[in-house]
């Protein structure tokens, strides 16, 4: 079966810091799919990123960064330089379909950057 | 969000009636989802459709029905509403592989 785990439930850090968000899989596929989503305060939800099992180059993109290790079955965000638009809630989620079919939410980690 | 609307925004519900949420986008992707967020939870997948005429169930499909008439449109009905049920529902499409579209969201109470 598949799992999740965001062992961090809310995580609080002053603006300019760096954070890193955890996120740890479990499934028993070769061929799977990972992803990372953003829910700010306002409720929506905005998709951030995914890797496939594959691909374990690590993934930059601005002030987001992204490392995905095999070896220990992890796939953790870490924000460089934090702002305060940045709180929100973060989640990570697995998928064993190519199109996520079959997706597994972590329960999330609550960011909250302060100024 | 452009390209993925849901209505309604709020609704209230007693426990027994029906509804149904829509959600339509405007992008012509075949890959559309439903999922639950109970409070303070991550998602919950309930259907998805991978195009017009084919449904299958998620996670939790149980108090639910779908449809997928068209490309546009993917209606989600709840039959007899159950406060289990009481959640915000959010409706995604596939943008491609290495994306993927929410709509706003619909926050059903049922009391």
């Amino acid at each position: 079966a598949q799992k999740v785990t965001q062992a961090q439930t809310e995580i609080s850090v002053v603006e300019k810091e760096d954070v890193t968000l955890d996120c740890v899989y479990e499934t028993r596929d070769t061929t799977y799919y990972l992803f990372w989503y953003k829910q700010p305060p306002s409720g929506e939800l905005v998709f951030l990123i995914r890797r496939n099992s594959f691909d374990e180059q690590n993934e930059i993109s601005g002030r987001y960064s992204w490392n995905f290790q095999k070896s220990t079955s992890s796939f953790n965000f870490t924000i460089t330089a934090s702002q305060v638009v940045d709180s929100a809630v973060y989640f990570c989620a697995l998928s064993e379909a190519v199109y996520g079919q079959n997706f597994v939410f972590g329960p999330g980690t609550r960011l909250s950057v302060l100024p | 969000n452009a390209g993925v609307t849901q209505t309604p925004k709020f609704r209230i519900l007693k426990i027994g009636q029906s509804m149904t949420l829509q959600c339509t986008q405007d992008m012509n992707h075949n890959y559309m989802y439903w999922y639950r967020q109970d409070p303070g939870m991550g998602l919950k997948l309930i259907y998805y459709s991978v195009g017009a005429g084919i449904t299958d169930k998620g996670e939790v499909p149980n108090g639910y029905n779908v449809s997928r008439s068209t490309t546009e449109d993917f209606p989600l009905r709840l039959e007899l509403a159950a406060p289990s049920q009481t959640s915000v529902y959010f409706c995604a499409v596939n943008g491609g592989v290495d994306t993927q579209y929410f709509g706003p969201g619909t926050r059903l109470t049922v009391l």
